[in-house]
């Protein structure tokens, strides 16, 4: 089965404070992608990152950064130094050959709170 | 700028008539196109795979017959909500994909359309 899981409903953190969210997912395929995307609350989605499966190589963009473990199947998400504009829902997602054509699945997404 | 523009932004229309949303590819042309619904604090769910010049593809669950998916050309769909309820107030995303690029680029979204059925 093609799954994806964001346990954490909502997080609350103040600024300044480093968070990390985290993103499971299950897939029997060997290729497959990640992403992480932001949701605001005006909701259009933000797309922030894409990794394929076999790119296990952690990333990082300003505060932004990305830590992939294929051994865990995990695909976590941390902001250094929140902000208040980070405050958002963020959604992991999952797209492969056994999620139909490549269609793109989604966590349930984690709502962040960052109080100033 | 967006690459997919989705209109309207917002729709309230009454119970019983039919609204039209558009998803418009802007910058390519997408052979395939989704269409996603996401209740309030609620992930996206996936409705149905507009494929352009053939019938959409629904997911289990969906009413074809509720939620009309027309792909008329590489880059424009349209999801016509007939017969609308209140129960289908929403918020409706529509994606594309730049075409050859298979699973590994990130969909385009549209900026959603927020339905209120009063």
């Amino acid at each position: 089965a093609q799954k994806v899981t964001q346990a954490q409903t909502e997080i609350s953190v103040v600024e300044k404070e480093d968070v990390t969210l985290d993103c499971v997912y299950e897939t029997r395929d060997t290729t497959y992608y990640l992403f992480w995307y932001k949701q605001p609350p005006s909701g259009e989605l933000v797309f922030l990152i894409r990794r394929n499966s076999f790119d296990e190589q952690n990333e990082i963009s300003g505060r932004y950064s990305w830590n992939f473990q294929k051994s865990t199947s995990s695909f976590n998400f941390t902001i250094t130094a929140s902000q208040v504009v980070d405050s958002a829902v963020y959604f992991c997602a999952l797209s492969s050959l056994n999620t139909g054509g490549f269609k793109t699945i989604f966590g349930a997404g984690t709502r962040l709170f960052v109080k100033a | 700028g967006a690459v997919v523009s989705q209109h309207p932004s917002r729709v309230i229309c009454k119970s019983g008539t039919s609204v039209k949303i558009e998803c418009r590819s802007l910058d390519f042309q997408a052979t395939t196109m989704f269409w996603y619904r996401q209740f309030p604090k609620q992930s996206l769910m996936l409705m149905a795979t507009s494929n352009e010049g053939s019938k959409a593809t629904y997911e289990q669950g969906v009413e074809k017959d509720k939620f009309l998916i027309n792909h008329a050309s590489l880059t424009l769909s349209t999801l016509t909500v007939t017969s609308a309820h209140p129960e289908d107030s929403s918020f409706y995303i529509c994606s594309a994909r730049s075409p050859g690029s298979g699973g590994g680029t990130e969909a385009f979204f549209g900026q959603g359309t927020r339905l209120t059925v009063v």
